[in-house]
């Protein structure tokens, strides 16, 4: 079975500096899909990122890329230039690529990111 | 676009009492799923549907029904409540199995 690890439950960042969330995951797969979602207060989950494993090239949204390391598992999040806006609980999450699979998402237990001003 | 919808936000049950989350979304997406969030946790899902007449249990679904009653709408029943269902669900769709999910608001239900 798969899992994701979160191994910091907290992190604060100042605003407008550079902050990195880690995650780590096992799986025997080779085609699989990463996430990582936000919810703020209002629990809202919101998609943050998507990365295809296939693919080498690091995902980018505009202040959120990732550090994709198929070989040692990792899939880390950078946010740059944070924003009050960005305090919330992240997660990452894992999604097979096996089209036998059902498709669920499966959740590492989160990360609450604190932003000071 | 409303995205995805559950009703309601809140609800308190007794132990034993039953009820039913509603979940619709206007995207026009093919599979839908219901998971749950407790404390320190991350969502685990509870069943899915991976197209209109069709569901598979997921990790958690003991104590729970699933209805989908069309395209747009997904529901969850709980038949007789317990406090361990304490939690909050989420609703999410994808356009297919493969796709990226997105989440409704969700509802914090508590048993009592």
């Amino acid at each position: 079975a798969q899992t994701v690890t979160q191994s910091q439950p907290e992190m604060s960042v100042q605003e407008a500096e550079t902050v990195t969330l880690s995650c780590t995951y096992d799986t025997s797969e080779s085609d699989y899909y990463l996430f990582w979602y936000k919810q703020p207060p209002s629990r809202q989950m919101i998609l943050v990122i998507r990365q295809e494993a296939y693919k080498q090239q690091n995902a980018t949204e505009n202040r959120f890329s990732v550090n994709f390391q198929k070989a040692a598992k990792s899939f880390s999040l950078k946010i740059s230039d944070s924003q009050l806006g960005d305090a919330a609980m992240y997660f990452c999450a894992y999604r097979s690529g096996n089209t036998g699979a059902n498709s669920k998402l499966t959740f590492g237990k989160g990360i609450t990111l604190s932003v000071r001003p | 676009n409303a995205g995805v919808t559950q009703t309601p936000k809140f609800q308190v049950l007794k132990t034993g009492q039953s009820m039913t989350l509603q979940c619709a979304q206007d995207m026009n997406h093919n599979s839908m799923y219901w998971y749950r969030q407790d404390p320190g946790m991350g969502l685990r899902l509870i069943y899915y549907s991976a197209s209109e007449g069709t569901t598979d249990k997921g990790e958690v679904p003991n104590g729970y029904n699933v209805s989908r009653l069309n395209k747009r709408e997904f529901s969850l029943r709980l038949e007789s409540a317990a406090p361990s269902q304490t939690s909050v669900y989420f609703c999410a769709s994808s356009l297919d199995r493969e796709d990226t999910q997105y989440f409704g608001p969700g509802t914090r239900l508590t048993v009592l």
